[in-house]
């Protein structure tokens, strides 16, 4: 069975900090997408990483894939309120689905 | 364009009723996935339609059954509600499904009582 386990579980940090957050699983994916979540809304895919060792940056935001593709990290830098959400890893499972990760929880204090 | 919708928003229902939910994917798109999310659980795959018929399913009992209209719109049905049922559900729509980009909707909050 496929399993995406993400740590931290939660993360409460100040406004202009640093933090990275991390996506790991013993199966290899053939690709892995990052969303960001806030209460009352659905996730919002915020990148897919497809290439082992891939780096994607958006923003503040930057993104990388394990070169073995079993895992994935978030790194984000000088942390903003509105970073605030659940962010959750998912990766394909079988032809049709997804399957997601824990979710880390992260709040962002001003 | 419109994204993802889903109605009713939040419903509450009592155990051993049965409740449907619906889902209108993005405009164009033909697969329509849905979700389970709980606090203990995380987000759990339910079951994704394409072109009216189910093509993959996940680990829910029976009382989980879903369908899919020639609109691409698409329903789910939970039979014999239990309070374990109480979730946010969540459909998301892809172009074709395989390997697509999903995008979700805002979900449906059912709490059973």
């Amino acid at each position: 069975t496929q399993l995406l386990e993400q740590s931290p579980q939660f993360l409460s940090i100040q406004e202009g900090e640093n933090l990275t957050v991390y996506c790991n699983s013993s199966s290899v994916f053939s690709s892995l997408q990052w969303y960001r979540q806030e209460p009352g809304e659905g996730p919002v895919l915020l990148v897919t990483v497809v290439t082992g060792g891939e780096v994607k940056k958006l923003k503040r935001l930057t993104f990388q894939f394990g070169d073995a593709r079993k895992d994935s990290s978030l790194h984000i830098t000088a942390a903003q309120p509105g970073d605030t959400g659940l962010y959750l890893c998912a990766g394909p499972s079988g032809t049709y689905k997804y399957i997601f990760g824990t979710g880390t929880r992260l709040k962002v204090l001003a | 364009k419109a994204g993802v919708t889903q109605t009713p928003r939040y419903l509450i229902k009592t155990r051993g009723q049965q409740v449907t939910l619906s889902c209108s994917p993005i405009s164009g798109h033909r697969s329509v996935s849905w979700y389970q999310q709980t606090p203990g659980q995380g987000l759990q795959f339910l079951f994704e339609y394409f072109s009216e018929t189910q093509r993959n399913k996940g680990n829910f009992p029976g009382r989980f059954s879903g369908r899919q209209f020639s609109n691409s719109r698409s329903e789910m049905n939970v039979s014999t509600l239990e309070l374990g049922d109480s979730a946010l559900y969540l459909c998301a729509s892809s172009r074709a499904g395989t390997r697509d980009e999903q995008y979700f909707g805002p979900g449906t909050r059912l709490t059973v009582t």
